[in-house]
């Protein structure tokens, strides 16, 4: 059974500096993993994907990593915004059950 | 504006009521999806459509019954309301189904509170 965890749970830091958000998974056997954003009272927005063949994706001041063999994938942020502060979830999609599973997600909140 | 829209955005009932929640999609997407998310923020399928037809059934109860009258179109039935339902539904699309490559998108969510 497919398990997605996120650490750190949530994470401060001031405006400018560069983070990096973790997450793991139990079974290697994924189709994709999907970093979403989550604003307070709001959906989740599609951030970056990475197919199980790519090691990684870049959008703007994103970038996300995928190492399918240790499960783990990385989001880094760089030159961090107040406009950042959201919850940040991953997400595998299986490979044969094609449901994605999601991490708890980690709050993150950047001080101007 | 081209999204995925449900309705309504909260939705106060007590127990034992039936309610509705309504979804919508004008992306062109075959698959839809619902999702609950409970009050520890934990995200988890219940049901998955692709052109009409059911193809995921997590282990929910079946007081919810979920019907998908076009491929646009995803509601959500809940019978005898429990406080335990109480969370926020998301429904969601996505341009195909098992082929790995296309992102979800979520609507803004269906806070459910029984009370």
């Amino acid at each position: 059974k497919q398990e997605v965890t996120q650490i750190p749970a949530a994470l401060s830091v001031p405006e400018g500096e560069n983070l990096v958000l973790n997450c793991s998974f139990t079974d290697s056997a994924i189709y994709n993993l999907q970093w979403f954003r989550q604003d307070p009272g709001k959906g989740l927005t599609s951030l970056l994907l990475i197919q199980s063949s790519q090691r990684e994706q870049t959008s703007g001041r994103l970038n996300a990593s995928l190492d399918k063999s240790s499960g783990r994938s990385t989001l880094y942020i760089a030159a961090s915004q107040p406009g950042d502060s959201a919850t940040y979830l991953c997400a595998v999609e299986g490979d044969s059950s094609y449901k994605l599973i999601f991490g708890s997600g980690t709050r993150l909140l950047v001080r101007p | 504006d081209t999204a995925v829209s449900q309705t309504p955005k909260y939705l106060v009932t007590q127990m034992g009521n039936d309610k509705s929640i309504k979804c919508e999609q004008n992306l062109g997407h075959d698959t839809m999806y619902w999702y609950k998310q409970d009050s520890k923020k934990f995200l988890k399928i219940m049901f998955s459509y692709n052109n009409k037809e059911l193809i995921i059934n997590e282990t929910v109860p079946n007081r919810f019954s979920p019907k998908s009258p076009d491929k646009a179109h995803l509601n959500l039935h809940i019978n005898s309301l429990e406080l335990g339902d109480s969370a926020v539904y998301f429904c969601a699309s996505s341009q195909a189904w098992g082929q790995g490559i296309s992102p979800l998108h979520f609507g803004n969510g269906t806070r459910l509170t029984v009370t």
